[in-house]
C-alpha cells in the first residue's frame, strides 16, 4: 500500500512568488493534516481536513496560506505571496477516521520550501 | 513558553547502551503521548503511544508517562546503530485519539558501533 506522498520534494522560490504544495494521502483516509517545521523549531500543526471540509485551521499563520482538498482526496497548500519566514519543511499526514479509531497519523516525507 | 519541551541533543552513545529520551509539557489537557522516529529526509513514523499515565513496552522500547509531573520518557535498551535518528515526542489533547499533534523539537540520537 502506498504511503502519503508529497510533491515537490524541494522548492526554491523568490520572495513574493507563489508556490503550491501537493499531498496525496493514503487511499481511503478521511483525515488529512498539514504541519510545518521551520528551522530549529518544532513541527507545528497548520490545519486538519475531514474529507473535503476544514475541521480545524487554527494553526494557519496568516491569509497568505490557502489549503484546499477538493473531492476529499488530495490536498494543496498554496502560499501567496511567499515571505522569507515561510521557509521550512511542510509535512502532510493522513489518518483513517471513523468512530472508535485512534486515527494514527501517517506522515509524508515533507516538502522542503526555501524562500530567497 | 512552549507547550512541549525536549532537549535537541545530539545524544551520542555506544552500541548496546541504554538510551533515555525525555519531554516535559505544560498543558494538563494532553491525553495521548506519542514517540515518533524520524530519519533524515523522511517523515516522522510512530514508534509508540500511551494513553494517560503508565508504562508501555514494545521490544527494546519502553514509554513512560507521569502526568503528575508532566513528564514523559522513552527508553531504548541495547541500542543499535540503526536506532540513530531524531526522536520526537508528540501529544494530543483530543479524547478521540490522535488529533492536532503538538510536537517537541526532537532529540537527535547517534549510536556508534
Amino acid at each position: 500500500e502506498a504511503g502519503v506522498t508529497q510533491f515537490p520534494s524541494h522548492s526554491v522560490i523568490e520572495k513574493g512568488q507563489t508556490v503550491t504544495l501537493r499531498c496525496d494521502p493514503i487511499s481511503g483516509h478521511d483525515n488529512l493534516y498539514w504541519y510545518r517545521r521551520v528551522m530549529g523549531k518544532e513541527i507545528k500543526f497548520l490545519l486538519h481536513f475531514v474529507k473535503e471540509s476544514k475541521q480545524d485551521e487554527s494553526g494557519m499563520p496568516n491569509n497568505r496560506f490557502l489549503a484546499e482538498r477538493t473531492g476529499g482526496t488530495y490536498s494543496t497548500l498554496k502560499v501567496q505571496p511567499a515571505e522569507l519566514e515561510d521557509s521550512g519543511v511542510y509535512f502532510c499526514a493522513s489518518s483513517q477516521g471513523g468512530g472508535g479509531a485512534l486515527n494514527e497519523q501517517f506522515f509524508g516525507p515533507g516538502t522542503r520550501l526555501t524562500v530567497l | 513558553q512552549k507547550e512541549v519541551e525536549q532537549d535537541p541533543g545530539p545524544l551520542s552513545v555506544p552500541e548496546g547502551a541504554i538510551v533515555s529520551l525525555n519531554c516535559t509539557y505544560s498543558n494538563s489537557a494532553f491525553q495521548y503521548f506519542m514517540w515518533y522516529r524520524q530519519y533524515s529526509r523522511k517523515g516522522p513514523e510512530l514508534l509508540m503511544y500511551t494513553y494517560s499515565s503508565g508504562n508501555k513496552e514494545d521490544g527494546r522500547f519502553t514509554a513512560q508517562v507521569d502526568k503528575s509531573s508532566k513528564y514523559i520518557s522513552l527508553f531504548i535498551r541495547d541500542s543499535q546503530p540503526s536506532d540513530s535518528a531524531t526522536y520526537l515526542c508528540a501529544m494530543s489533547a483530543s479524547s478521540t485519539g490522535f488529533q492536532k499533534l503538538v510536537f517537541g523539537t526532537g532529540t537527535r540520537l547517534l549510536v556508534s558501533p
